[in-house]
């Protein structure tokens, strides 16, 4: 069973970078899986922020894609998210989680295993 | 930019009504279109993946269909448990990216 953890502080000051770890447990992040970030501000809805490869390749959301890097560490199992220059608006719950993979001929684009959500707060 | 439009944005509804919230892509989609509950203070969970395949362990009276640009998710009986909100998800290729849809929030009538 896959599991994923989410690190880091949960306090940032305005126009300084948000970084987040997401430990995997249970699998390796070297399978052929993808894994995201998504975040979701209090009281609202779900926003995709961005997705890496075990190969290093990177999707992001062009409305974040100016302000977002999201990197793995095989050795250790884990991917992290770098976002710079936050606002207010970046308050919100940050999710890390198991996104599409390929098996058997097949693809599948869901997310099946989230981490239990890490809350940062933006304010000086 | 594909859009997810769900409704209604709320819904209020009894143990063991039959309810179902819509899902409108602003452009026909590929059938990869998920499900998701969530519920205060935890994770989305994954209900129904591919626009119909219910994920494993799911229980049986939530059911998903549709195709193009107009999909569903069915609670044939709704239990107690089920009282939470509900969002949809597609992947798009070209731009490679996920939308979800805002949410459909199922109260306790």
């Amino acid at each position: 069973q896959v599991q994923l953890q989410e690190s880091g502080p949960g306090l940032v000051k305005p126009s300084g970078t948000l970084s987040l770890t997401c430990a995997v447990s249970g699998g390796s992040i070297s399978s052929s899986n993808w894994w995201s970030w998504v975040r979701q501000p209090p009281g609202k809805g779900l926003e995709w922020i961005g997705e890496i490869y075990h190969s290093g390749s990177t999707n992001y959301n062009p409305s974040l894609k100016s302000r977002v890097t999201i990197s793995v560490d095989k050795s250790k199992n884990q991917f992290s998210l770098k976002l710079s220059s936050v606002t207010a608006a970046d308050t919100a719950v940050y999710y890390c989680a198991r996104g599409r993979y390929c098996s058997g001929g097949s693809c599948y684009f869901a997310f099946g295993y989230w981490g239990q959500g890490t809350l940062v707060t933006v304010s000086s | 930019a594909i859009q997810l439009t769900q409704s209604p944005s709320s819904l209020s509804a009894s143990v063991g009504d039959r309810v179902t919230i819509t899902c409108r892509a602003s452009q026909g989609i590929s059938s990869a279109l998920a499900w998701y509950q969530q519920k205060p203070g935890k994770a989305p969970k994954l209900l129904i993946y591919d626009a119909s395949s219910l994920e494993s362990g799911v229980p049986s009276r939530f059911s998903g269909s549709g195709s193009g640009t107009d999909f569903t998710l069915t609670i044939s009986s709704l239990q107690p448990e089920d009282f939470a909100t509900y969002y949809c998800q597609q992947f798009n290729s070209y731009p490679q990216k996920y939308t979800f849809g805002q949410g459909t929030k199922l109260e306790i009538k």
